[in-house]
């Protein structure tokens, strides 16, 4: 199995809505990763886990909020988002073992629209 | 950290074509360097990556280059065809366990049959 599974794949949320992502994979990949991506920009890093630590967090707004409840899960809960919140949001794993950095899986994303 | 320049932001070719894209790295420490394909609407996806001891690798129709001393990279497309159509993001990391890679800003690559 090498895939990254979220969900869900659209969501719609107003703005004082509390909704979450979530991600799974089951590669044994101990790094776990959030991206938000806009139309037409690059994907930007939200958070690493590795081991199931939080190990990077980009300066998130805490209206985000990282949750890895084992090494196969991975959640984003969303709660008082802004418009300008709306994207896609990426899940990624790699292996995160050893030094050499690995692939970078990504999820297909959950596209968020906040009204 | 780390700041990637990716050139240019679209390239149009002719089926059978060659293309290739560009990108440049500032931070000397960063050792991982991979292509990703990104169609519309679907997941980014790896197409190749290199490391820093190897200055070249190929899988079919695709190459990437590495110059370490001049801190860039180069994706290679040969014989072009219009399902190569897409957004592509080079990247690059250090070397922690994890991928924290930075990415340019993106090349769409449109390929006229």
């Amino acid at each position: 199995d090498t895939e990254v599974t979220q969900t869900p794949k659209h969501l719609v949320m107003g703005m004082t809505n509390k909704k979450s992502l979530k991600c799974e994979q089951h590669m044994g990949h101990r790094a776990m990763y959030w991206y938000k991506q806009k139309a037409k920009k690059p994907p930007e890093l939200m958070f690493v886990y590795s081991y199931e630590k939080l190990s990077i967090n980009e300066s998130v707004p805490s209206r985000f909020s990282p949750e890895c409840p084992n090494s196969s899960l991975l959640n984003l809960h969303l709660h008082a988002l802004q418009p300008e919140d709306s994207a896609l949001y990426l899940c990624a794993s790699s292996r995160g073992q050893g030094a050499i950095p690995g692939e970078l899986f990504f999820g297909e994303g959950s596209r968020l629209t906040v009204l | 950290g780390e700041n990637v320049e990716q050139h240019p932001s679209t390239l149009s070719v002719q089926e059978g074509d060659s293309a290739v894209i560009k990108c440049t790295y500032s931070d000397s420490a960063s050792n991982y360097f991979p292509w990703y394909k990104q169609e519309l609407g679907k997941r980014p996806q790896l197409i190749i990556d290199i490391r820093s001891n190897v200055g070249e690798k190929k899988d079919q129709r695709i190459a990437v280059t590495l110059n370490k001393t001049a801190k860039h990279f180069s994706l290679h497309i040969t014989e072009t065809q219009p399902e190569d159509s897409a957004v592509y993001f080079c990247a690059a990391s250090g070397d922690s366990g994890y991928s924290t890679l930075t990415f340019g800003k993106g090349t769409m690559l449109l390929v006229s049959p």
